[in-house]
């Protein structure tokens, strides 16, 4: 069964760079027709969607992080990644990453908190 | 633009059936979109894809007590047999041009 876990820095300071990482097992990240994305949620507030890459390597990006967001693909380590700058206290949310298979989610993480804090 | 669009709340009592209701804007009636449960302090979980005719698919382990069906712009989420542990969010997905969500359903079961 496909698992998806998120890895990275729990504590980011402002204006600093947000890194997380997804690593897939149970199927590989190569795997044709799935998108693989990154999605959060402020504390006590709905999903957000931030962006995906496909298994083709294009990337669409939420409009509104758009000019912050960076996500990449790890073929060899069969890994994404999220890369998000200029962190604000606003950015402070568990950040979940997902597959999808038609763009529609079929397979989640557990989910990490990162807080965003001087 | 594409919007969905839940009831922020519904109840019901336990062992009782619950339909919650997934609404798409205008001119988007034909898109599929997926069903998502969040129990309480825990990661989202998917429950099934549902069509826009009713057909749907449903995610590892999900048992039969849940169901989908579709009515024009209307995605709906039956959970029949209800039990403690369906208190949750529940949340519908798809995509437009990016992804989107709905606002959630916070289930109470009485």
């Amino acid at each position: 069964q496909l698992q998806l876990q998120e890895s990275g820095s729990g504590l980011v300071k402002p204006s600093q760079t947000l890194s997380l990482t997804c690593a897939v097992s149970g199927g590989s990240i190569s795997s044709g027709g799935y998108s693989w994305s990154w999605i959060r949620q402020p504390p006590g507030k709905g999903l957000e969607w931030i962006g995906y890459i496909y298994h083709s390597g294009s990337t669409y990006y939420n409009p509104s992080l758009k000019s912050r967001v960076t996500i990449s693909v790890d073929r060899s380590k069969n890994q994404f990644s999220l890369k998000l700058s200029s962190v604000t206290a606003a950015d402070t949310a568990v950040y979940y990453c997902a597959r999808g298979y038609q763009l529609l989610i079929d397979y989640w993480g557990q989910g990490t908190l990162v807080t965003v804090s001087s | 633009q594409l919007v969905l669009t839940q009831s922020p709340s519904a109840s019901a009592s336990l062992g009782a059936s619950v339909k919650l209701t997934c609404t798409l804007s205008s001119g988007h009636s034909s898109y599929a979109i997926a069903w998502h449960q969040q129990q309480p302090e825990k990661g989202p979980r998917y429950l099934m894809k549902l069509n826009s005719d009713g057909s749907h698919s449903k995610g590892d382990g999900i048992p039969d007590r849940f169901s989908g069906s579709s009515s024009g712009a209307e995605r709906y989420l039956t959970i029949s047999s209800l039990q403690s542990e369906d208190e949750a969010d529940y949340y519908c997905q798809t995509w437009g041009t990016g992804g989107v969500f709905g606002g959630g359903t916070k289930l109470t079961v009485l």
